[in-house]
């Protein structure tokens, strides 16, 4: 079983609509969750930052992390044409290691107008 | 704010030639540094990181390098490139104080080995 489990899609949605964006992953240990959002040839940047279980909101993104379901979310609400990028979920521990994370492979996103 | 700069953006070149890749970090001290590899289908691949002058280590075994020859300072290098070098090639950085250790990427390199 891979670490970290992400739906590559592609997902096409229409303007306005909701999306929702998920990961699982194995490591018990992992406490820090990210999302980042990479536009086509560019590097990735961070959209969402959470430490361990609860939601995160901050505009029409919102994150939520269940770590008993070892399971992630990240939801884009009136889902806009630039909203169109691939999403990357990322993790790490609180260990020594701490300075690595681990990364999905990324869901692309396409928001039609 | 803190800014990190990433050069070449684009090149092409030969099978066996060499390469130099590199990228600078301002506005922040000590950082931890990293070298990730995105080729298509495959996610971020981590090929080093720093957490000091000097202190490299290596994940995965191939024929790249990397150096920290200044504290913001990193440098990726090969001296003969194979075909499957080909990719996208992200530095990055993170503070070494903060737990959780977000990490903030440059606008990456992208290389053709030909």
């Amino acid at each position: 079983q891979k670490e970290v489990e992400q739906d590559p899609g592609p997902l096409s949605v229409p303007e306005g609509a909701i999306v929702s964006l998920n990961c699982t992953y194995s490591n018990s240990a992992f406490q820090y969750f990210m999302w980042y959002r990479q536009y086509s040839r560019k590097g990735p940047e961070l959209l969402m930052y959470t430490y361990s279980s609860g939601n995160k909101e901050d505009g029409r993104f919102t994150a939520q992390v269940d770590k008993s379901s070892k399971y992630i979310s990240l939801f884009i609400r009136d889902s806009q044409p630039s909203d169109s990028a691939t999403y990357l979920c990322a993790m790490s521990d609180s260990g020594g290691s701490n300075y690595k994370l681990t990364f999905g492979k990324g869901t692309l996103l396409t928001v039609n107008p | 704010s803190q800014t990190i700069h990433q050069w070449p953006a684009t090149l092409v070149q030969p099978v066996g030639s060499p390469l130099s890749l590199e990228c600078t970090v301002e506005g922040t001290s000590n950082p931890n540094l990293y070298w990730y590899r995105q080729a298509a289908g495959r996610g971020l691949q981590l090929l080093f990181y720093s957490v000091g002058i000097g202190q490299i280590s290596s994940e995965v075994p191939q024929n790249l390098s990397a150096s920290r020859p200044q504290d913001r300072q990193f440098i990726l290098s090969s001296k003969k490139l194979l075909l499957s070098d080909s990719g996208f090639y992200l530095c990055a950085w993170s503070e070494q104080a903060t737990s959780g250790n977000t990490i903030y990427f440059g606008e990456g390199s992208w290389l053709t080995v030909v």
